[in-house]
């Protein structure tokens, strides 16, 4: 099946600073989806980004799908924006990648 | 709110019991999924319905079941629990068109079990 990868697994930031975050998946997929699952437990679709690149307020994520990789750009990020960062890609089921875990200091 | 509806929000039981996880998908989406989240797994597919009807399956145990209704609510249920079952269960929709290519999935809030 189709592997994902998140990287990098942890994150520390000062607030105010900006980070991205990558998914390389392994084979063609039909679509990429850019998750953030807050310290709550919500889990909230960011992007629907099988291609190309969007935007978001302070953020945008960019697919290149040819060459299997997406980005999530988080700008002057926020205490708020601390939680979990999954990528979700699907070739006939959606799986997930491991996440990686963002911590905005104030 | 996502209009993903899920109950109940915790469930806490006792192993070698039965429980039901009930989910209501968004007006108008007929996908329904179920995700497993355990500290150690991670999400895990578990199951897609599309329009009644079993669409794809993941890591889905046998003691695991689920159905949609023909309303599209969707119930999943866990028999024979055990311990590791213990976990957060996700119910998600989208509108998916005939061919099983899915669209922007939208989350329920969870339902926390905890198997004792």
């Amino acid at each position: 099946g189709i592997q994902v990868e998140q990287s990098p697994p942890d994150l520390i930031l000062q607030e105010g600073a900006n980070s991205t975050l990558r998914c390389n998946f392994s084979d063609s997929v039909n679509n990429l989806q850019w998750f953030h699952q807050n310290p709550w437990g919500q889990l909230i679709n960011l992007f629907y980004i099988p291609s190309g690149t969007k935007q978001n307020g302070r953020l945008s994520a960019t697919t290149v799908a040819t060459e299997r990789y997406s980005l999530l750009y988080i700008s002057s990020s926020q205490t708020t924006d601390s939680g979990v960062y999954f990528c979700a890609v699907d070739g006939f089921k959606t799986i997930f990648g491991a996440g990686t875990r963002l911590f905005v200091k104030a | 709110d996502s209009g993903v509806t899920q109950t109940p929000k915790h469930l806490i039981t006792a192993t070698g019991q039965r429980v039901t996880l009930r989910c209501s998908p968004r007006s108008g989406d007929l996908s329904v999924y179920w995700y497993q989240q355990s500290l150690d797994q991670g999400l895990q597919f578990l199951i897609q319905y599309y329009n009644g009807e079993e669409r794809a399956k993941g890591n889905i145990l046998e003691r695991f079941s689920a159905q949609q209704f023909p309303d599209l609510h969707s119930e999943l249920n866990l028999s024979s629990l055990e311990l590791g079952d213990s976990a957060l269960y996700f119910c998600a929709s989208s509108v998916a068109d005939a061919i099983g290519l899915n669209e922007k999935l939208f989350f329920g809030s969870g339902t926390q079990l905890s198997v004792l």
